[in-house]
């Protein structure tokens, strides 16, 4: 079968770095991606890695590793507006894109 | 304004009724996804679309049906025989073209079966 797996919660202070990992086992695999979901709302896009190495955004980088089967969502100067839910997902082939359960962020003052 | 449309955003339904999820979008992308997320848990893949007139199953397809018939809508029917069908509904898209991985999602719509 295919999983995606990532911790479930992770708190971190703010001001701190926090880095969220994900592994992954899948059929097919085309690129790594990163989403942010706060409570209630839409998963917005982060970041997408389909080659080795690191993607830097602003506060937000993400890094793959394909021969490991492994990427990281690494956050910097955590604010608490980044308390959210943050979700990777794989494009196995084609369309189809399947995602892991979820990482729950807390950031703490 | 460019983007996607669900609706309704809300739905309560009765054990036994078929009901259909709208979603709409203007942002002329070709492929179109139903994911659905129950609370404090990741999107599983109901079913997708890379071009009209055609669409695929994805991981939990059972109790559910789809429709392709415009490139703007792909609605979504939670069947009767979806036995546990409470749970938040998202559609997303993805444009034909660029490699860049993002799935561009809708508000949502939740569904709770009383």
């Amino acid at each position: 079968g295919q999983s995606l797996e990532q911790p479930s919660e992770v708190t971190a202070v703010e001001g701190a770095i926090v880095q969220i990992n994900c592994t992954y086992q899948t059929s097919g695999f085309y690129g790594l991606s990163w989403y942010q979901q706060h409570d209630g709302g839409a998963p917005t896009f982060l970041s997408y890695n389909a080659l080795d190495g690191l993607e830097e955004t602003g506060r937000f980088s993400s890094f793959l590793s394909r021969s490991d089967s492994y990427g990281y969502l690494l956050l910097q100067e955590l604010q608490m507006k980044d308390s959210a839910s943050y979700f990777c997902a794989v494009r196995t082939g084609g369309f189809k894109t399947i995602f892991g359960a979820g990482t729950r962020l807390f950031v703490k003052a | 304004d460019g983007g996607i449309t669900q609706s309704p955003k809300y739905l309560f339904r009765k054990e036994g009724q078929n009901v259909t999820l709208s979603c709409e979008q203007n942002l002329n992308h070709d492929a179109m996804y139903w994911y659905r997320q129950d609370p404090g848990q990741g999107l599983r893949l109901i079913y997708y679309s890379q071009i009209v007139n055609d669409f695929q199953k994805g991981d939990i397809a059972e109790g559910y049906s789809v429709s392709r018939e415009k490139k703007e809508s792909f609605p979504l029917t939670v069947t009767s025989a979806q036995k546990n069908p409470t749970a938040f509904y998202l559609c997303a898209t993805r444009p034909g073209t660029g490699n860049t991985g993002e799935l561009f999602f809708g508000e949502g719509s939740r569904l709770t079966v009383l």
